[in-house]
């Protein structure tokens, strides 16, 4: 079974400041690794994935994420926040079967 | 494409009433899931068809839960006699293969049972 946990329910931060979101996995199987963002009364968009390759990965907003295989994490991490990045965020895992599982998403607030 | 299409967006029911909730996934995208979302659960996966197929209902929260997929196109999520705790938003999400893309979610369904 895999399951996914992420550390911080919710994480104020001031515009312009970095931010990390913590994510850490367990499962048995090789998995690829996501991470979602929810804006108010919308459904989830995909911000960046890990498939294979590099453990770094990138998304087009300046959010970044890193496969730790041996910590079994995959942190967020965006080095200067914008008001607009106020959201949740999910971090997701699943396996070769497709079972795509959640962690319980952390809220990003951003103050001026 | 216009996205994964969830019917409907709002549904406010009275207890014991039955439910029915719709979802049509991306064409040529070949797995479906729905999740439910609450502030005291957050998002659960209920179950999830690869192929028209369901491979894993073990979310399913009890019997008066039943999901469906006829065809490629078009998948239900029915809940009968529907009860005040099912009051949450139902997503429905699809990918087109298994596992290693990701998953396109729907705008979600928020029900309200009272």
């Amino acid at each position: 079974a895999q399951s996914v946990t992420q550390l911080d329910s919710q994480v104020p931060v001031f515009e312009e400041a970095p931010v990390e979101l913590r994510c850490n996995y367990s499962s048995s199987v090789s998995v690829y690794l996501f991470w979602y963002v929810q804006y108010p009364n919308q459904g989830l968009q995909l911000l960046l994935k890990y498939l294979s390759g590099s453990t770094l990965v990138e998304s087009i907003n300046g959010f970044e994420a890193e496969f730790n295989k041996s910590q079994t994490s995959f942190h967020l991490r965006k080095p200067s926040v914008h008001i607009s990045d106020t959201a949740e965020y999910f971090c997701a895992v699943t396996d070769s079967w497709g079972k795509l599982q959640f962690g319980a998403g952390t809220q990003v607030v951003v103050t001026p | 494409d216009a996205g994964v299409i969830q019917s409907p967006r709002h549904e406010v029911t009275e207890m014991g009433q039955e439910v029915t909730l719709r979802c049509k996934p991306i064409s040529g995208h070949n797995s479906l899931f729905w999740y439910r979302q609450t502030m005291m659960r957050g998002l659960e996966l209920l179950i999830y068809f690869n192929n028209n197929v369901p491979i894993d209902d073990s979310g399913m929260p009890e019997d008066r839960f039943s999901a469906k997929m006829p065809n490629a196109s078009f998948s239900t999520l029915k809940i009968q006699p529907s009860e005040p705790r099912d009051s949450a938003v139902y997503f429905c999400a699809s990918s087109s293969r298994q596992g290693n893309t990701e998953a396109f979610f729907g705008q979600g369904t928020r029900l309200t049972v009272v």
